[in-house]
């Protein structure tokens, strides 16, 4: 399994800012991507961070409002931008792996609050 | 995607084998059915997955029906760390976009 690091693991926000959330992992993948999921709910797929081109948004989400940087094959950044109280929400990043095609190990998480 | 069902919640003692339904009727034949689960506070954790026969790992069992239309993962002899959301996804065979449901709230009792 991949060694998957999110940074921060949480963080509290004021509304209208920013914040930058990173994902590093131990060796180098094809395939990552960016979920959120809100309190009480499942996951969501935000996007696919592509490597050396623009990440594809799933439905619902924008690249203006999430920013995604892929500079290489171990690192990803996901920006939550202007942020409101509905952003308040866990972030996580997952890798694929050749386990499965659609095997994904996952980050820990960063536990987003916006005030 | 293929849609899933899973009961929203189970218990189960501890040292006995949990079961956990997955009902996914509209599979196409190359999908793998995959289970994940998610421990409070934590990251989702790959557990296994199938296309047609029976699959065992370190983790659980897989158990496919010869229809493919559900399947059961089985924890043989749950612990209390084994209290998780437990996800069953049916990815299709060219999507690598997981799409999860609301799952199953499984509770391992003492």
């Amino acid at each position: 399994s991949a060694v998957i690091s999110q940074k921060p693991s949480r963080d509290i926000c004021q509304r209208g800012t920013s914040l930058t959330i990173q994902c590093q992992v131990d060796s180098q993948v094809t395939m990552m991507f960016w979920y959120r999921q809100q309190p009480g709910q499942s996951l969501t797929l935000i996007a696919t961070a592509n490597q050396g081109s623009e990440a594809t948004y799933e439905s619902g989400f924008v690249i203006d409002k999430f920013p995604i940087s892929r500079p290489n094959l171990t690192f990803s950044t996901l920006t939550v931008s202007n942020m409101s109280p509905e952003d308040s929400s866990i972030y996580l990043c997952s890798v694929e792996r050749t386990r499965g095609p659609d095997t994904q190990y996952f980050g820990p998480g960063t536990r987003l609050t916006v005030l | 995607d293929a849609k899933t069902t899973q009961p929203p919640s189970m218990d189960c003692a501890e040292g006995r084998a949990a079961n956990l339904p997955c009902n996914h009727s509209t599979i196409s034949g190359n999908e793998y059915v995959y289970w994940y689960r998610q421990i409070h506070s934590q990251g989702p954790q790959y557990i296994i997955h199938g296309l047609k026969n029976n699959e065992t790992n370190e983790m659980a069992s897989l158990i496919i029906t010869e229809d493919r239309k559900s399947s059961t993962l089985i924890l043989p002899h749950a612990t209390l760390r084994d209290t998780a959301v437990y996800y069953c996804i049916a990815p299709g065979g060219s999507a690598r976009q997981l799409t999860f449901g609301s799952g199953t709230q499984l509770t391992v009792l003492p």
